[in-house]
């Protein structure tokens, strides 16, 4: 079975530029989040969608950042213009949402490093 | 909104032996789902195992067993006879209700097999 898939890997680009991460979830599954991965913050939840409606945006930091979910396989997480403090692992993340035991399936993540 | 705590930023732990990892959670609903993640050094999060707040019993699959005190809010990992591939991030986390909301997770516990 395909996990969840994420692209690219690794995303070296300067401050300034506009970066596109990109996310397909495992087939069937509802829901699909995107975390943010640093030393000094730990995990943190950005956004989520359910059935491919944004839920909670409430963890973006800032208006730089911005999420779509045209449709079930395919969401992407954009931020323009970037910053050096962007630099972190994105993970995306999905799951089947049933009940509490839900576990969420990981992407291996991308890398964005911003120079 | 839910809060993880593990107290143990790094553990080192000879090998074949047991492995106790704490986890705390403070949520004030009644339904709730705890979870553990390991992630190796190559980057990925791999779900290892699910505790239910009303499950009678503790969760075990493998070597892994989720040692669950309710009324402590506790919900320590135990990995049976360790091995070196069992080094690694450990991450704590939970949901509440439904879990369509996502995961809430602890900073980790960084745990290191000793030959």
């Amino acid at each position: 079975d395909a996990g969840v898939i994420q692209s690219p890997r690794h995303e070296v680009t300067e401050m300034g530029q506009e970066v596109t991460l990109r996310c397909k979830p495992i087939s069937g599954h509802n829901s699909l989040f995107w975390y943010r991965q640093t030393m000094m913050r730990g995990l943190e939840l950005l956004i989520y969608f359910n059935n491919n409606v944004p839920i909670d945006d409430s963890g973006m930091p800032e208006d730089r950042f911005s999420a779509k979910m045209p449709n079930a396989s395919f969401s992407t997480l954009k931020i323009q213009p970037s910053e050096p403090r962007d630099s972190a692992v994105y993970f995306c993340a999905s799951s089947l949402v049933q009940g509490a035991n839900s576990p969420l399936h990981f992407g291996n993540g991308t890398r964005l490093t911003v120079t | 909104a839910q809060k993880i705590t593990q107290t143990q930023p790094g553990m080192f732990v000879q090998e074949k032996e047991a492995v106790t990892l704490d986890c705390t959670y403070d949520t004030s609903d009644p339904s709730y789902g705890l979870f553990w993640y390991k992630q190796p050094s190559s980057g990925e999060m791999i779900f290892l195992i699910y505790q239910g707040s009303y499950d009678q019993q503790n969760a075990t699959e493998g070597r892994y067993s989720l040692n669950f005190q309710k009324a402590r809010k506790s919900a320590n990992l135990v990995i049976s006879a360790s091995q070196l591939g069992d080094s690694a991030m450990y991450f704590c986390a939970t949901h509440s209700g439904g879990g369509a909301d996502g995961l809430t997770f602890g900073k980790g516990t960084h745990l290191i097999i000793q030959p």
